[in-house]
C-alpha cells in the first residue's frame, strides 16, 4: 500500500467549477508538498505546508495533521489549470514520498 | 534566473549501452535528487545527495549510478544492468535546513530503448 494516497485519480470539470483534490498519508511527516505537472512533464511547486492553510491566487491548500489529510482547492477553474496535481510528504527532513497524482481536465 | 537544467530532453539507449543524464542547478542548493516516473506510479527515488562527494541510494537504485563532484552537478548514469530503463527521469534540488523547504524540479529527460 502506498504511503500517500490521492483521490480522485482523474477529474473532469467545467470551466468555473470549484475543484477539490484530496491527499491522505499514513506516516508521520514534517511537511506536505503540492506540485503541478504540466503535459510536457515539467513540475512546479505550488505549496509547502506543515499546518493550517495557504492561499495563492485561486489555489488553496489545507492540511489536518491529526487526520493525516490535505486538500488542494481550485476556485473558478480554468482550462489552463489542466494538469496532473501531485501530493508529496516530507519525512526525515530530506526525503519525499509521492502520491500517484490526480489528472485534472477543465473543459471550456 | 536560477533553476535546474536537465539534458537531453529525449534520449535513446541501445541494448547493453550505458547512458548519462545531466542535471545542473544554479540555485546553490546542497541537496539533489533523481526520481523515476512511470505511468500510473508516483515518483520513485533513485539516488540523492546532501553534500558534495556524498550520495545515498534510494528505493530503486539498482542499475543506476551517480556522482557528486560539484555542488551544482549531479549526473545519473543508467547502466546496462537496468533492464527496464524506459521512463521519465526527473532531477530535483532542495536547500535543507530549518523550516521546510520545497523541492525544485528540472523539466525531465525521457529515456527510451531502441
Amino acid at each position: 500500500k502506498n504511503e500517500v494516497e490521492q483521490s480522485p485519480q482523474n477529474l473532469t470539470a467545467q470551466e468555473g467549477e470549484f475543484i477539490t483534490i484530496n491527499c491522505s498519508y499514513s506516516v508521520g511527516i514534517s511537511a506536505l508538498h503540492w506540485l503541478q505537472q504540466h503535459p510536457g512533464g515539467g513540475i512546479v511547486s505550488l505549496f509547502m505546508l506543515s499546518s493550517g492553510k495557504k492561499k495563492h491566487g485561486r489555489l488553496i491548500a489545507t492540511i489536518n495533521i491529526q487526520e493525516k489529510h490535505s486538500s488542494l482547492h481550485i476556485t473558478a477553474s480554468h482550462p489552463r489549470d489542466s494538469a496532473v496535481y501531485i501530493c508529496a510528504v516530507l519525512r526525515g527532513g530530506n526525503q519525499f514520498y509521492f502520491g500517484t497524482g490526480t489528472s485534472l481536465t477543465v473543459i471550456p | 534566473d536560477g533553476g535546474i537544467t536537465q539534458s537531453p530532453k529525449y534520449l535513446f539507449r541501445k541494448e547493453g549501452q550505458n547512458v548519462t543524464l545531466s542535471c545542473e542547478q544554479n540555485l546553490n542548493h546542497d541537496a539533489m535528487y533523481w526520481y523515476r516516473q512511470d505511468p500510473g506510479q508516483g515518483l520513485r527515488l533513485i539516488y540523492y545527495s546532501q553534500i558534495v562527494n556524498d550520495f545515498q541510494k534510494g528505493d530503486i537504485a539498482e542499475g543506476y549510478s551517480v556522482s557528486r563532484e560539484k555542488k551544482e552537478s549531479f549526473p545519473l548514469t543508467v547502466t546496462s544492468a537496468q533492464k527496464n530503463p524506459t521512463a521519465f527521469y526527473l532531477c530535483a534540488s532542495m536547500r535543507p535546513g530549518p523550516g521546510n523547504q520545497p523541492q525544485h524540479f528540472g523539466d525531465g529527460t525521457r529515456l527510451s530503448i531502441l
